[in-house]
């Protein structure tokens, strides 16, 4: 499968745990976006990198977020001191450029 | 006003009909996107385009720059077609703006 893949699909946690997700993008795409959607909610941007370099935060990403892309390939996010509203699936997307992006499956994280 | 907005929230048919959706924006744009998710699972993207028509299996995408306006069908529809169907247009450099989504049920 040459898709962008996502590990783990599911994580559940207790209040208060770190977390950290891996998006393995597309080989040849240079972007990498991150993303949240709550339920019956639309996706909201949390960062993008172009190749390594990490180009925007959106606000919603806290101090407690934080994502990694050190090889320009994968990418990390991890959430520190997980709150019960961070609860949410997090996708993630890659693209050539600005060309059109190809979403992974998600990771559902359930807070507890 | 959204700056994407989609038509209608919801739509229920029966399997076989012929199913559009309709998404307008107000900004200008290069391209646009056309996405499936179906409940609990990841995004699919079915379409970017930016001009005219493209066409994939029983899916067809159509876009109007100039009236601002894209429309999705769905011909022969399935129940496998269920899901959300969103539009979403790129903003500045790298965001999406996305569409609230239409949430389709095909019945067998």
């Amino acid at each position: 499968d040459t898709g962008v893949s996502q590990d783990p699909r599911h994580k559940i946690t207790k209040r208060g745990q770190n977390v950290t997700f891996r998006c393995d993008p597309i080989s040849e795409h240079n972007r990498l976006y991150w993303y949240r959607q709550t339920l019956g909610q639309g996706p909201e941007f949390l960062t993008y990198f172009q190749n390594e370099a990490q180009l925007e935060k959106s606000r919603l990403l806290s101090d407690r977020f934080s994502a990694e892309r050190p090889k320009g390939s994968f990418s990390t996010l991890e959430i520190q001191r997980t709150e019960q509203g961070d609860s949410a699936m997090y996708l993630c997307a890659s693209s050539f450029n600005h060309n059109e992006q190809f979403f992974g499956p998600g990771t559902r994280l359930t807070v507890l | 006003k959204n700056e994407v907005e989609q038509s209608p929230q919801n739509l229920t048919a029966q399997e076989g009909e012929f199913i559009t959706i309709n998404c307008s924006y107000s900004v200008g744009i290069s391209a646009l996107h056309w996405l499936q998710q179906h409940p609990g699972g990841g995004i699919v993207s079915l379409f970017m385009l930016s001009s005219g028509k493209k066409k994939h299996g029983r899916l067809i995408a159509t876009i109007n720059i100039q009236e601002k306006h894209s429309s999705l069908h769905i011909t022969a529809s399935h129940p496998r077609d269920s899901a959300v169907y969103i539009c979403a247009v790129p903003h500045s450099n790298y965001q999406l703006i996305w569409g609230a989504g239409t949430k389709l049920i095909i019945k067998p």
